[in-house]
């Protein structure tokens, strides 16, 4: 267990719908990543957060939003959602924003039909 | 970051030592070697990591070359829950948090 926690396990959606994934870091740590794996692309970075303000931006849609809250969780918000976007989404923390030691949740597996 | 490149694939007997190769010739020298894994559709998972000296934890050995333009992974005595991916990632280690994963190597650890 990473402590790294991510809500739903399991979410299937219909094309051109919106849905938000929810990340809560491990304790004390104050950043947070999100990636996407998907059968042909694999891992890729979408999007960090350190302390509530956005770090560094990846491969990220500009149909698919985040954001860190106070209490340090995280959402990653996908909108108009097409087939392609169904894939495991991934929240990862760690304590520094430079470090490489990241701590991965569960996962979400998002299916779009 | 340095480009990496690691076998597809390897198998391993169970309790044997498996020693995952990586080569990253084009890393410079404040480029860290890192190493993670991932079972099956589960999260990565962070092994290790290191800049020039071998590194030992409760999870795996990491060697070095001396040039460093490769380094081993090493599990000294595998399990069949050590079946994975595991990914050899070399990134500056005080730039930027973003983890770029390459295609890995799947171990199979056979009974």
């Amino acid at each position: 267990d990473s402590g790294v926690t991510q809500t739903p396990k399991h979410l299937i959606t219909a094309t051109g719908q919106r849905v938000t994934l929810r990340c809560s870091p491990r304790s004390g740590d104050l950043s947070v990543y999100w990636y996407q794996q998907s059968l042909d692309q694999g891992l890729q970075f979408l999007i960090q957060y350190y302390n509530g303000e956005e770090r560094a931006k990846g491969n990220i849609l500009e149909r698919f939003s985040a954001q860190q809250f106070p209490d340090l969780h995280s959402e990653l918000n996908l909108s108009s959602l097409e087939l392609g976007d169904s894939a495991l989404y991934f929240c990862a923390s760690a304590f520094s924003p430079l470090g490489g030691e990241q701590y991965f949740g569960p996962g979400t597996r998002l299916t779009v039909t | 970051d340095a480009k990496t490149t690691q076998p597809p694939s390897m198998d391993c007997a169970e309790g044997r030592a498996a020693n995952l190769p990586c080569n990253h010739s084009t890393i410079s020298g404040n480029e860290y070697v890192y190493w993670y894994r991932q079972i099956h559709s589960q999260g990565p998972q962070y092994i290790i990591h290191g800049l020039k000296n071998n590194e030992t934890n409760e999870m795996a050995s990491l060697i070095i070359t001396e040039d460093r333009k490769s380094s081993t992974l090493i599990l000294p005595h595998a399990t069949l829950r050590d079946t994975a991916v595991y990914y050899c990632i070399v990134r500056v280690g005080n730039q930027g948090g973003k983890l770029i994963f390459g295609q890995g190597t799947e171990l199979s650890v056979k009974p």
